[in-house]
């Protein structure tokens, strides 16, 4: 158990919705990290929060957006569904903003019919 | 540039033996490479990781041997087992920032 939490384990949606995925950080993180995981793109970086403010953001698209909260957890936030944002979508923690290990949580696996 | 490439896709190894699996990269910058497992249902969990400024680092079974020059890295399961069986990726990332850049993932299955 890496002490991050994912919720929800499991999401069916239609396309057009919107979803949020909710993570609660190892205790002490500052660093969220949310990546997708997809049987063609693999594991890819979406965002980075630190300390509740946005610090690097990768290949996430217009339609999604997230944030961090004072209480240091952080909503992936998904819209306009398509069938291909099925994925499984991961959050990382990590004490700081630098290198180093990285923790992850179990991941929402998200399937959009 | 952003690129890390892994290689094979999937590898199917006898127990005791030895899994190789290979990445490289092109971005100079990049200074830290963690090697990550997952098992079917979980998330990837940090198995070992290196900085350029060592050619080779070993943890138990599991060794990182790494070329700057080459810029190519590799992961060594020695004495592989059953229990090894899973998905492994590499990665990389520059100085300053935390987010990693996967290779594809490898599938390597231990036959007992």
């Amino acid at each position: 158990d890496s002490g991050v939490t994912q919720t929800p384990k499991h999401l069916i949606t239609a396309t057009g919705q919107r979803v949020t995925l909710r993570c609660s950080p190892r205790s002490g993180d500052l660093s969220v990290y949310w990546y997708q995981q997809s049987l063609d793109q693999g594991l890819q970086f979406l965002i980075q929060y630190y300390n509740g403010e946005e610090r690097a953001k990768g290949n996430i698209l217009e339609r999604f957006s997230a944030q961090q909260f004072p209480d240091l957890h952080s909503e992936l936030n998904l819209s306009s569904l398509e069938l291909g944002d099925s994925a499984l979508y991961f959050c990382a923690s990590s004490r700081s903003q630098i290198q180093e290990t990285q923790y992850f949580g179990p991941g929402t696996r998200l399937l959009v019919l | 540039q952003q690129q890390v490439k892994q290689s094979p896709q999937s590898l199917i190894v006898q127990k005791g033996g030895i899994s190789i699996i290979n990445c490289a990269y092109e971005n100079t910058a990049f200074d830290y490479f963690p090697w990550y497992q997952q098992f079917p249902g979980k998330g990837p969990a940090l198995l070992i990781a290196i900085r350029p400024d060592v050619s080779e680092k070993k943890e138990g079974r599991f060794t990182i041997s790494f070329n700057k020059s080459a810029k190519q890295f590799s992961l060594h399961i020695m004495d592989s087992q059953p229990g090894d069986s899973a998905t492994y990726f590499c990665a990389a990332s520059y100085n300053q920032g935390g987010k990693l850049i996967f290779g594809q993932g490898t599938e390597l299955s231990v036959k007992p």
